[in-house]
């Protein structure tokens, strides 16, 4: 199957800081998502973003499919940001069946 | 709006007790349903994906079985739990067309 990596594993911040957390795929891909685990465990859609740039607030995503990579930036940290993040490809190949990165757990401090 | 609902949020099961868990999709037709489990050390690995009523496709070898009796509902089943069947079980529904995936809360199931 394909291989999703995700970087850094553990991200640490202040509040206000900015950050840049890497998706790389081993593929070609359908689509591309990112998602927020909150502490609850429930998975947030924060983006759904095959190539291009999308902002949401604080929050931008760009994916360039040709080099298989996606970057997701959040500005101005707060300490809701807190949590696990996830990047998760489709295929295309299996009816919307995703493929999950490890994640990369962020801990924003006051 | 669609929604999904998923339940229940938490539960604790003997070894060798059974297991069905349920999730149900409000708002749209024909959805393709998917569970996931989530284990200690973040990854979520698919388990089951439905296309239609009674349509169940297996991604891994398991303890456990999945059935989609209606349009918008999927159950994951286990006759015998296993300490293993422990983890963080969650639903998921896309569109046919536009396979952006929705998530529901998930299930903590701790075996023990």
């Amino acid at each position: 199957g394909i291989q999703v990596e995700q970087s850094p594993p553990d991200l640490i911040l202040q509040e206000g800081a900015n950050s840049t957390l890497r998706c790389n795929f081993s593929d070609s891909v359908n689509n591309l998502q990112w998602f927020h685990q909150n502490p609850w465990g429930q998975l947030i859609n924060l983006f759904y973003i095959p190539s291009g740039t999308k902002q949401n607030g604080r929050l931008s995503a760009t994916t360039v499919a040709t080099e298989r990579y996606s970057l997701l930036y959040i500005s101005s940290s707060q300490t809701t940001d807190s949590g696990v993040y996830f990047c998760a490809v489709d295929r295309g190949s299996t009816l919307g069946r995703l493929y999950f990165g490890r994640g990369t757990q962020l801990t924003v401090w006051p | 709006s669609q929604t999904i609902h998923q339940w229940p949020a938490t539960l604790v099961q003997p070894v060798g007790s059974p297991l069905s868990l349920e999730c149900t999709v409000e708002g749209t037709s024909n959805p393709n349903l998917y569970w996931y489990r989530q284990a200690a050390g973040r990854g979520l690995q698919l388990l089951f994906y439905s296309v239609g009523i009674g349509q169940i496709s297996s991604e891994v070898p398991q303890n456990l079985s999945a059935s989609r009796p209606q349009d918008r509902q999927f159950i994951l089943s286990s006759k015998k739990l296993l300490l293993s069947d422990s983890g963080f079980y969650l639903c998921a529904w896309t569109g046919v067309v536009n396979t952006e995936a929705f998530f529901g809360q998930g299930t903590r199931l701790t075996v023990v």
